[in-house]
């Protein structure tokens, strides 16, 4: 699977929409974008994912640049609940079903 | 989302006994469940692909023989440290993939288990 880029942390204020942005240079037309997070001691949770249009679902919106090299997530209304770490992962669901995890960003909520 | 349960949360034993971990999709079939370790401040490192009804390919560095994995049903796998020694300690993932092809296929994780080996 192609490796993403993410930054480390985030802050954001409560209420706010929180922008988490992913680089994924070398992804191939096969690949989707998955999002998933993980809050403190807890297992993934998957979030919502994409291969080239936007989606947006009930927790978040995913918006796709047209060339496919970058993808941001977006929380529209951040709550505390929203701290943890999130993870962008490429994924080529014909030449293998598991999931690759990078470093993430843990986006950090503020009151 | 489809619901995976892992079991137990948390454990805690004695170095040189087994554990065994329960990972279950509720409301779905799983003809693929995978299971991943997590060390503290540290990403998930997938350990195994488990395959229903057959032996689980395990990822380079994994001891097969130290970390049994058996995949019996559609809806349980099992993880087993045996042997289990203090570094063994670790928080162990399970998750199972819904849906098959290129669309609606989708992977989802328990809630994870602690594992204290003293």
């Amino acid at each position: 699977d192609a490796k993403t880029t993410q930054p480390t942390s985030m802050d954001c204020a409560e209420g706010r929409a929180a922008n988490l942005p992913c680089n994924h240079s070398t992804i191939s037309g096969n690949e989707y974008v998955y999002w998933y997070r993980q809050i403190h001691s807890q297992g993934p949770q998957y979030i919502i994912h994409g291969l080239k249009n936007n989606e947006t679902n009930e927790m978040a919106s995913l918006i796709i640049t047209e060339d496919r090299k970058s993808s941001t997530l977006i929380l529209p209304h951040a709550t505390l609940r929203d701290t943890a770490v999130y993870y962008c992962i490429v994924r080529d669901l014909n030449a293998g079903n598991m999931l690759t995890f990078g470093g993430g960003t843990r986006l950090m909520v503020k009151p | 989302g489809a619901v995976v349960s892992q079991h137990p949360s948390w454990v805690i034993c004695k170095s040189g006994t087994s554990v065994k971990i329960e990972c279950r999709s509720l409301d779905f079939q799983a003809t693929t469940m995978f299971w991943y370790r997590q060390f503290p401040k540290q990403s998930l490192m997938l350990m195994a692909t488990s395959n229903e009804g057959s032996k689980a390919t395990y990822e380079q560095g994994v001891e097969k023989d130290k970390f049994l994995i058996n995949h019996a049903s559609l809806t349980l796998s099992t993880l087993t440290v045996t042997s289990a020694h203090p570094e063994d300690s670790s928080f162990y993932i399970c998750s199972a993939r819904v849906g098959t092809g290129s669309t609606g296929n989708t992977i989802y994780f328990g809630e994870g288990s602690w594992l204290t080996v003293v």
